[in-house]
């Protein structure tokens, strides 16, 4: 697996809370995103960076918010989390764009 | 914005038979059309792709066909075995988004019955 880790791996947090997930990378790839996983849904893209402080939206971005201050870091804040935010989100990194995307071992969020 | 339709959702196939996940999509546009593999618990990874000035290719027991003019695509996978089993996502990269953007199909449940 290339290198890239998320954290936490598993989090449960309340309605209304700010929650942020860390994706860390070694690869020195420009590219990262942030997907969500959802049954019936595939992965959807949530943000994507094209380079320290670059980000941009994806298809689905209500209610999130992202920062890339390091090349290796990108991370993804929930402002105010929702039970539709439940999800498993996977960050994945990218040499180029339209190339293969390399994912990270996702994290399980649960909102109650 | 690009839309990809996946078909079937699931599919029940006994080892050795082929199977056989078609993807449509909307985009014209639309150069990269990668497959990902996604196991139980695991994350997705790309088991082949393909652009669209390729009609087809083959990596062993995988194959990918693109029509452009129906715009739709196919995965093959022949001599199935049974740790082919898992989710495929099929998915495509519209130009226009400069390659930033891969919409990805709802998946496949592939079984592999032994």
């Amino acid at each position: 697996d290339a290198g890239i880790t998320q954290s936490p791996r598993h989090k449960v947090t309340e309605t209304g809370t700010p929650v942020t997930l860390r994706c860390h990378q070694t690869e020195n790839h420009r590219y990262m995103y942030w997907y969500r996983q959802d049954p019936g849904h595939g992965l959807r893209l949530i943000h994507y960076s094209y380079g320290v402080k670059d980000t941009d939206k994806g298809e689905v971005s209500d209610g999130y918010s992202v920062s890339r201050s390091k090349t290796e870091d990108f991370l993804l804040t929930l402002e105010s989390a929702t039970s539709s935010q439940t999800s498993v989100y996977f960050c994945a990194i990218s040499e180029s764009r339209g190339t293969e995307q390399f994912f990270g071992p996702g994290t399980r969020l649960t909102v109650l | 914005g690009e839309n990809v339709e996946q078909h079937p959702s699931t599919l029940s196939v006994q080892e050795g038979d082929s199977a056989v996940i078609k993807c449509t999509y909307s985009d014209s546009a639309s150069n990269y059309f990668p497959w990902y593999k996604q196991e139980l618990g695991k994350r997705p990874q790309l088991i082949i792709d393909i652009r669209s000035n390729v009609g087809e290719k083959k990596d062993q027991r995988i194959a990918v066909t693109l029509n452009k003019t129906a715009k739709h695509f196919s995965l093959h996978i022949t001599e199935t075995q049974p740790e082919d089993s898992a989710v495929y996502f099929c998915a495509a990269s519209p130009k226009w988004t400069g390659g930033f953007k891969t919409i990805f199909g709802a998946g496949t449940r592939l079984f592999v019955k032994a």
